[in-house]
């Protein structure tokens, strides 16, 4: 299984918004709305910031936001703030029944 | 509060076996989806599979053939065996627990850093 495609780096100024794409195939998120969002600091557990393509667990932020267009899902960061800046990861059930994860974005807060 | 807690191995020689055992706490091991998922240095996350609390499993394609994933309930752990490791495996481990629909990732361990050198 191929990973998911997302763009290595993103960066916006504080309080802008920034869009990072999660694409992927007819055999992952193109088939399933299993598609979640993990932000990730380094040296920390990743955390779960989106679930079934654009809910929000209890606690985060309603600063993000997800959506899926075909084959390619979005993670929504608006109103950015320094402590947003980490590595965000999107993932997918696959129709083998296994799970893909993107190669990652690193979201720098200018 | 669900936490998970992997072992710590550390460093394991080329060719040998590396083994992880993540202890669960705060909740029962006897239902959901219990994943391991590593990231090598500079890369990012790789899930390697899951086992379900009945003991099915599910590995990922590319890491099948060297990969076993068990459960052992009565002690609220899960564990992770690969097989012929090289240095291609270095990586942090970590574990963690699917949410009820078992559609995503809730609970991850802080993950630990597993060395093959010899």
């Amino acid at each position: 299984q191929s990973a998911l495609t997302q763009p290595a780096s993103v960066s916006g100024s504080p309080g802008q918004s920034i869009t990072i794409s999660c694409t992927g195939t007819s055999s992952d998120l193109g088939t399933y709305n299993y598609v979640s969002w993990y932000q990730h600091h380094p040296g920390k557990a990743p955390k779960l910031m989106i679930y079934d393509v654009s809910n929000r667990p209890s606690g985060v932020s309603n600063r993000f936001s997800g959506s899926k267009s075909g084959n390619t899902a979005s993670l929504t960061i608006s109103g950015l703030q320094a402590e947003d800046e980490a590595d965000y990861y999107c993932s997918s059930y696959t129709t083998s029944s296994t799970w893909v994860f993107g190669g990652g974005t690193k979201l720098t807060v200018l | 509060q669900v936490q998970l807690q992997e072992s710590r191995p550390g460093l394991v020689k080329p060719s040998e076996t590396l083994s992880l055992t993540c202890t669960v706490s705060g909740g029962s091991i006897s239902t959901y989806y219990w994943s391991w998922i590593r990231q090598p240095p500079g890369k990012g996350l790789e899930w390697i599979g899951y086992i379900y609390y009945s003991g099915s499993t599910k590995y990922n394609p590319s890491l099948k053939s060297r990969v076993t994933i068990s459960v052992e309930t009565s002690k609220s752990q899960f564990s992770l065996k690969l097989r012929s490791v090289t240095a291609a495996d270095t990586a942090v481990y970590y574990c963690a627990r699917s949410s009820d629909s078992g559609s995503y990732f809730l609970h991850w361990g802080q993950g630990t850093l597993v060395t093959v050198s010899s």
